[in-house]
This record gives C-alpha cells, structure tokens and sequence, in this order.
C-alpha cells in the first residue's frame, strides 16, 4: 500500500526553540496532507490541512502562527512548531490521501514524538 | 456531544476469542467509515474500509455498518496477543477524518 514517511520519529528540544516535522508520500503525490496531535490516551485531532501551493487551513483553536506548516511539492509538508513550550509535546502525526476517486483512503505517517523540555 | 462515541475499554480477552468493538455516530453526513489500528508509539494503520450499510470481511476480520442506527462494528475473530493495540474506529464525508477516541484491547495469551 502507500507509504507515508514522517520524521524525526522522536524529537526533544529546549523551551523556546523550534521544531520542524516533515511528511513525505513515499510513493504517490499528495495535493492535500493532515496534520494530527495525539495526546497520551486519547484520539487523535486534526490540526490543520496542507494544500500544495496555497496556504494552510487550520482547524478552530489551532494558532496558524505557532504551527507553520509548508506544502512545498507534492510529495513533502512540513510542521513547524514555532517557540515550543512543554504544553506542546504531543505526538504529531501527519496522514495523505491517495488520489483514488473511489476510495481515497488516508495512509498514516508512523508519527513524530516531541517532548519540549 | 462528540461526533463519534467510542468506548475507550480497556478490553481484555483470551487468545481465541472473538473481539468485539464499536462506535456510534451523530452526523449523518458521514459517508466512509474505517478502522485503525495503532501500537504504541506508532501510527495509525488501516484495516477495514467500508463505504455502505452492510458487512464487510478481511480475514479475521469483520467490520460492519448500520447507517440508520449510525452504528459501526469491529470483529475480530480467533484473537491473538498481536492484536493487542488500540483500535480506532474513523468517519468522514470528505477527507477530514472524526476519530473516536480509541479502544484498548489486549489479548491474553
């Protein structure tokens, strides 16, 4: 099936500084990509949708500010978390669909672990 | 009231036997509705897909969807300790997925 390749996979940085997520559809191109937060024991929330080439749009209560997210070519997004705070560490999780018109399931990248110290 | 109701367990069964989940749901718009399995520490992955009313078999599994009780299943039959991992039932009317919260389950060998 489809591969969606996150990475890191695990990342630990200081207050304040930032932290840069990529999701890579390994092979498909992706016009659209989700960007998901999962904290311990509960599901996982959509925090915004990447287009290619146009801007992000972001789910109500989400800072478009604090979480940049680039849809540079159709196969890489990336997730920046600007002036990460601890409250910030999560699980991030970034999903693509294929261009399957029928079916256009959504395949998982295996999710990037940030802990902000 | 959430979108999507799903009981999180956790649920515990013997090696052998049948797992049974399920979700509810509140909006009827909903057309595509899917299971995920998740492992620790690890993303989601697919396991069933099922657009329509009805059952729909892979395996040792069943998935199966009532629209007109906005009720969905999971089955899983003949367990084994690698199910063990959460399971998440997911709904959508266009690409923007409705998670439930998820259901634990170990199976006990």
């Amino acid at each position: 099936g489809a591969v969606v390749s996150q990475h890191p996979s695990w990342v630990i940085c200081k207050s304040g500084t930032s932290v840069k997520i990529e999701c890579r559809s390994l092979d498909f191109q992706a016009t659209t990509m989700f960007w998901y937060r999962q904290f311990p024991k509960q599901s996982l929330m959509l925090m915004a949708t990447s287009n290619e080439g146009s801007k992000a749009t972001y789910e109500q209560g989400v800072e478009k500010d604090k979480f940049l997210i680039n849809h540079a070519s159709l196969t890489l997004s990336t997730l920046t978390v600007t002036s990460a705070h601890p409250e910030d560490s999560s699980f991030y999780i970034c999903s693509a669909p294929t261009a399957a018109a029928n079916t256009g399931e959504l395949f998982f990248g295996e999710g990037s672990r940030l802990t902000v110290l | 009231q959430k979108e999507v109701e799903q009981d999180p367990g956790p649920l515990s069964v013997p090696e052998g036997a049948i797992v049974s989940l399920n979700c509810t749901y509140s909006n009827s718009a909903f057309q595509y509705f899917m299971w995920y399995r998740q492992y620790s520490r690890k993303g989601p992955e697919l396991l069933m897909y099922t657009y329509s009313s009805g059952n729909k078999e892979d395996g040792r599994f069943t998935a199966q969807v009532d629209k007109s009780s906005k009720y969905i299943s999971l089955f899983i039959r003949d367990s084994q300790p690698s199910d063990s991992a959460t399971y998440l039932c997911a709904m959508r009317n266009d690409y923007k997925l409705s998670f439930g919260a998820g259901t634990t389950v170990t199976v006990r060998a």
